[in-house]
């Protein structure tokens, strides 16, 4: 399945730096999210965008910033992490925030 | 707060066994999704049930929407090992304004052995 792409598929990175996570979708949609998936909470819904504009932020740390270009693009910039945030990043996409969500890969994210 | 509950947490079963885990909502949904996710992968849709009471199959895949649209379970007839993976469920709230609120379970994992 290729309608939606994330990149890096893995990032290993200090707690010091700064990163992004990209995710793009081919599908059309104008709603897309970022999920979190570790070992201790399975599916936790961190932001949703419906055409460009942020509707949801579950109060995420501000380490963590998104943003969103276009409806088909979407970004997760890391700063100052800490170890607990090490889990898989996924991302996803729907029609109107309605009907199924279309996942990516992941990236899956180790801070050291 | 609106959450959404799901169980059991695993099972295990011996291929051939049925299999069923259930969601269950505080509050009344608009629809809920069932999602599939295989080790090391990422969710992937099955299905979406809209109506109060819906019943829809898919070959031994059978889903369930509660009648008063808080619970869904979905069953499986019949366990093989291509079945192995985590099922979840998110159940869909419209509150006041324009945008849907999805809520996912924890995931039932299902260990299916040969």
């Amino acid at each position: 399945e290729t309608g939606v792409t994330q990149t890096p598929r893995h990032l290993v990175m200090g707690m010091t730096n700064k990163k992004s996570l990209k995710c793009e979708q081919h599908l059309g949609h104008n709603a897309m999210y970022w999920y979190k998936q570790s070992a201790k909470k399975p599916l936790e819904l961190m932001f949703v965008y419906n055409f460009k504009e942020q509707t949801e932020n579950n109060s995420v740390p501000s380490r963590f910033s998104p943003e969103c270009p276009n409806s088909s693009h979407l970004f997760l910039h890391l700063h100052t992490l800490q170890p607990e945030d090490s889990a898989l990043y996924l991302c996803a996409s729907s029609q109107e925030n309605i009907g199924e969500q279309y996942f990516g890969p992941g990236t899956r994210l180790t801070v050291t | 707060g609106q959450q959404v509950m799901q169980i059991p947490q695993y099972q295990h079963v011996q291929e051939g066994e049925d299999f069923t885990t259930y969601c269950n909502s505080s509050t009344t949904l608009s629809n809920i999704q069932w999602y599939k996710q295989r080790p090391g992968g990422h969710p992937v849709f099955l299905i979406q049930l809209v109506k109060s009471g819906e019943v829809k199959k898919q070959k031994r895949l059978t889903f369930q929407f509660g009648e008063a649209k808080k619970n869904s379970s979905l069953h499986i007839t019949a366990t093989q090992t291509t079945d192995v993976g985590t099922y979840f469920c998110a159940g869909m709230v419209r509150p006041g304004d324009n945008f849907n609120k999805f809520y996912f379970g924890s995931g039932t994992k299902l260990n299916v052995k040969p």
